[in-house]
Order: C-alpha cells, then sequence, then structure tokens
C-alpha cells in the first residue's frame, strides 16, 4: 500500500524558514516523480513544486522560485521541502503527492496523497 | 489566478447527469491530457479521472472525462448524495513549465 505522511509544519513568523518532509512507503521509491500541491484555507489547488525519480529535473510555480528547494533523498524514501522567506501568502496546507505512473505529473496526474500539513505564516 | 476555468458551482437531483467543464489554452490541455479530482471538505483530494479519460481502479464508472481542444469535460451520471464535492480539472502548462489546476467546481445534490 502506498502511503505517504507528511510533518513539518506549524507556525511561522513572516520571513521564517520550515522544512516540510515526506516519508514515502509501499513503492519503489526513486522511481516516481514526485509533487508538493498546497491549498490555503477556503481555497483551490495549487501546485508548488515537481521533482524527477532521480532529482533530474526540477520545477517550481512562479511565486516560490528563489525561495522554496524541493530534494528527495531516495536512500530514505524521504521528499523535503526547503521553504525560506516565508509570507503571509503561503499559509496553506501542503500535500506531498506521488505521479499516478512513472510517466510522471505531466501525463497521469497524482494518484496518492498525503493528510498534508500546514503551514501558517503569521505574526 | 488559475488559466484553467471552471464554473464555480453545478447541480442536480439524485439520478440526474451533471457535467463539469475545465477551458484552457494551446499550452496546457490542448498539448497535455487533463486530469480530474474530487475533494471532500479537510480531507486530501483524490484522483478520479487522469489521461483525460482513464478512470484508476475503485473509482465508479459513472465518472467519465473526454477532452477536445483546449476544453475538457468530466460527466456525472447517476448522481449520488456522496458525490457532493470539490471537483478540479489539472494540466501540465508548458508556458508555466508547471502543473496547473482549474477553479474548482462545488457540486451540490439537490
Amino acid at each position: 500500500e502506498v502511503l505517504l505522511v507528511e510533518s513539518g509544519g506549524g507556525l511561522v513568523k513572516p520571513g521564517g524558514s520550515l522544512r516540510l518532509t515526506c516519508a514515502a512507503s509501499g513503492f519503489t521509491f526513486s522511481s516516481y516523480s514526485m509533487n508538493w500541491v498546497r491549498q490555503a484555507p477556503g481555497k483551490g489547488l495549487e501546485w508548488v513544486s515537481s521533482i524527477g525519480g532521480s532529482g533530474g529535473y526540477i520545477y517550481y510555480v512562479d511565486s516560490v522560485k528563489g525561495r522554496f528547494t524541493i530534494s528527495r533523498d531516495n536512500a530514505k524514501n524521504s521528499l523535503y521541502l526547503q521553504m525560506n522567506s516565508l509570507r503571509a501568502e503561503d499559509t496553506a496546507v501542503y500535500y506531498c503527492a506521488r505521479a499516478t505512473t512513472l510517466s510522471g505529473i505531466a501525463a497521469s496526474g497524482t494518484a496518492y496523497w498525503g493528510e498534508g500539513t500546514l503551514v501558517t505564516v503569521s505574526s | 489566478q488559475s488559466v484553467l476555468t471552471q464554473p464555480p458551482s453545478a447541480s442536480g437531483t439524485p439520478g440526474q447527469r451533471v457535467t463539469i467543464s475545465c477551458s484552457g489554452s494551446s499550452s496546457n490541455i490542448g498539448s497535455y491530457t487533463v486530469n480530474w479530482y474530487q475533494q471532500f471538505p479537510r480531507t486530501a483530494p483524490k484522483l478520479l479521472i487522469y489521461s483525460n479519460d482513464q478512470r484508476p481502479s475503485g473509482v465508479p464508472d459513472r465518472f467519465s472525462g473526454s477532452k477536445s481542444g483546449t476544453s475538457a469535460s468530466l460527466a456525472i451520471s447517476g448522481l449520488q448524495s456522496e458525490d457532493e464535492a470539490d471537483y478540479y480539472c489539472a494540466a501540465w502548462d508548458d508556458t508555466l513549465n508547471g502543473c496547473v489546476f482549474g477553479t474548482g467546481t462545488k457540486v451540490t445534490v439537490l
């Protein structure tokens, strides 16, 4: 069974940093691209970032470029999101999501999601 | 601001067919496949349709997807009370070099 468990969320002041972790199990982690998707309170879904199985490609939504860094440790079956210079508008539930197939999110979306971790940026 | 446009709401009575549209452009829906997600309050989204019209295992065949040009649709036939949820379309966008989600549609079962 595919399992994704996010951790690391919490309350942080504007300008602060947080590191989110997604612990994966139940599949060959290194074979699949992984993604972060967020949802602000009462708002829709917003894709944040994607990383290839070997880390060979990385993409970000414009609003987080230069501030967020996605990475993965295939030996630890873990995905990370380092978030720096946080802003109030980054307040959201952050979900870790795995591509449906080996072809990645562009071809097949994300069939597996964690339960999310809440990040609140407020003074 | 999302680049994929959906109607904010849709509704129907039990047993009816409801259709949700998703309008994009040549850089997203026109070039890539479309995926649809269902989300209940305070829960993670669930993939309903991928690659335009494919259902993951476990998704009832009441849900179907289609794509034509730069638009896509999700149809729910035989609407049931448990279908009351938010629905989002999504596609890759090669201008933005990222995934884009639709604005979301809240389905109400009357």
